[in-house]
């Protein structure tokens, strides 16, 4: 089973600014096969990246997914105002479909 | 539009059932699995399970075995989540999501039901 664990917990940051978000699995996920999602309260998850680069339809290119492997990245190169919120990586190459356990963006 | 709606809020006491429906509209229900994703008061998301609407064949996180069970009507384009054994840590807010067949699921979970919330309480 991997497991995902992501870093850091919180990133405060102002906007404008550019958010680095990390997330590392226990074992290669297969085919990086990686997604990243963002939350906002109240709110049910919205896709943003796939294939550990791929960006889904409709997100700002401002949104960009690196990694391989083991270690991922999710990237907001300027930080907007609706961008801050809560982000999980998911590895969906193997069962069970983990999440990591999350990093809030926070308004600094 | 593509979307999911899910059936509204519930309340259980310890030790009932709640299933959990989700109605597909706008594309080819049988094309997408339908995953159930959940999230407990102020924590993150649990990955459940997933059920391919096509064949009925079902996946879920060992976690759940034996007290979850996914199903679905083609007729009506609806997945059900049906978790049995309820106990008071099993209140969350409860998604379903789907996510593409025909490339093995690579595009990820692109659209997502607006949550059901599932309080259990005695």
């Amino acid at each position: 089973e991997i497991v995902l664990t992501q870093s850091p917990g919180t990133l405060s940051l102002s906007p404008g600014e550019r958010a680095t978000l990390s997330c590392r699995a226990s074992q290669s996920v297969s085919s990086s096969y990686l997604a990243w999602y963002q939350q906002k309260p109240g709110q049910a998850p919205r896709l943003l990246i796939y294939g550990a680069s791929s960006r889904a339809t409709g997100i700002p290119d401002r949104f960009s997914g690196s990694g391989s492997g083991t270690d991922f990245t999710l990237t907001i190169s300027r930080l907007e105002p609706e961008d801050f919120a809560v982000y999980y990586c998911q590895q969906y190459g193997s069962s069970p479909r983990a999440f990591g356990q999350g990093t809030k963006v926070e308004i600094k | 539009q593509v979307q999911l709606v899910q059936s509204g809020a519930e309340v259980k006491k310890p030790g009932a059932s709640v299933k959990v429906s989700c109605k597909a509209s706008g594309y080819t229900f049988t094309g997408y699995y339908m995953h159930w994703v959940r999230q407990a008061p102020g924590q993150g998301l649990e990955w459940m399970g997933w059920i391919n609407p096509n064949s009925g064949g079902t996946n879920y996180a060992q976690k759940f075995q034996g007290r979850v069970t996914m199903t679905r009507d083609t007729s009506i384009s609806t997945a059900y989540m049906e978790l049995s054994r309820l106990r008071s840590d099993d209140t969350a807010v409860y998604y379903c999501a789907r996510n593409d067949i025909t490339a093995l699921g690579y595009y990820g979970m692109d659209v997502w039901g607006q949550g059901t919330t599932v309080t259990v309480s005695s």
